[in-house]
């Protein structure tokens, strides 16, 4: 089955700087690539999703770039914010409609 | 729309009794997953739906657990009987057909002492 890791699994930053967040996988017929942010106590919110034919995608302050010959994909935050703050997860699909979330990496920006 | 609904948002419980957590998906919407996160563990995939229909239960942890999916806009997931290590949260998650995208609900927060 499709294995997922997320590096790092936490990382702190001063607000404004940039923030990079790395997940592989291992199932090469995985072809959607979300990223969702989970705040305390709420459930998991898509922030931004890439799909296998493309390589990069841009959503203002956030960006999600894949490399499927390496296997892994990355989440980037510019111009962090205190609202930034939170648990980010992976969640590739290897096929069917099941995602495979990650471990998921904190996020502590700091103003 | 109101997104998916879960309820109840909090159930403590005592070992042994049965509980059941309820899910409204959102309107339209082809899939329904339920997951369950823990520190230890992670958020795990439990079980899924397509057009009510169970695809997937291998993530179902063992035959307390059953899950069911009656129509298109309410499913349940019941545990009989509950034990302490079933403290967990709870989510139930919705997505329409071929998107990939997932829509998470609030979570139920299962306390079993």
């Amino acid at each position: 089955g499709e294995n997922v890791e997320q590096h790092p699994s936490t990382l702190s930053v001063q607000e404004g700087d940039s923030a990079v967040i790395k997940c592989t996988y291992s199932d090469s017929a995985s072809n959607y690539f979300p990223w969702y942010k989970q705040e305390l106590g709420k459930g998991p919110q898509l922030i931004i999703d890439i799909r296998s034919n493309v390589g990069e995608k841009k959503d203002q302050r956030i960006a999600v770039t894949l490399n499927k010959t390496a296997k892994h994909f990355s989440l980037h935050i510019t111009e962090t914010q205190p609202e930034d703050s939170a648990v980010y997860f992976c969640a590739p699909r290897p096929g069917g409609g099941k995602l495979i979330f990650g471990q998921g990496t904190e996020l502590s920006v700091k103003p | 729309d109101a997104g998916v609904i879960q309820s109840p948002r909090h159930e403590v419980t005592e070992m042994g009794q049965e509980v059941t957590l309820r899910c409204k998906p959102i309107s339209g919407h082809d899939y329904l997953f339920w997951y369950r996160q823990t520190m230890m563990r992670g958020l795990e995939l439990l079980i899924y739906f397509n057009n009510n229909v169970p695809i997937d239960d291998s993530g179902m942890p063992e035959d307390r657990f059953s899950a069911k999916m009656p129509n298109a806009s309410f499913s349940t997931l019941k545990i009989q009987p509950s034990e302490p290590r079933d403290s967990a949260v709870y989510f139930c998650a919705s997505s329409p057909r071929g998107s990939g995208e997932q829509y998470f609900g609030p979570g139920t927060r299962l306390t079993v002492t």
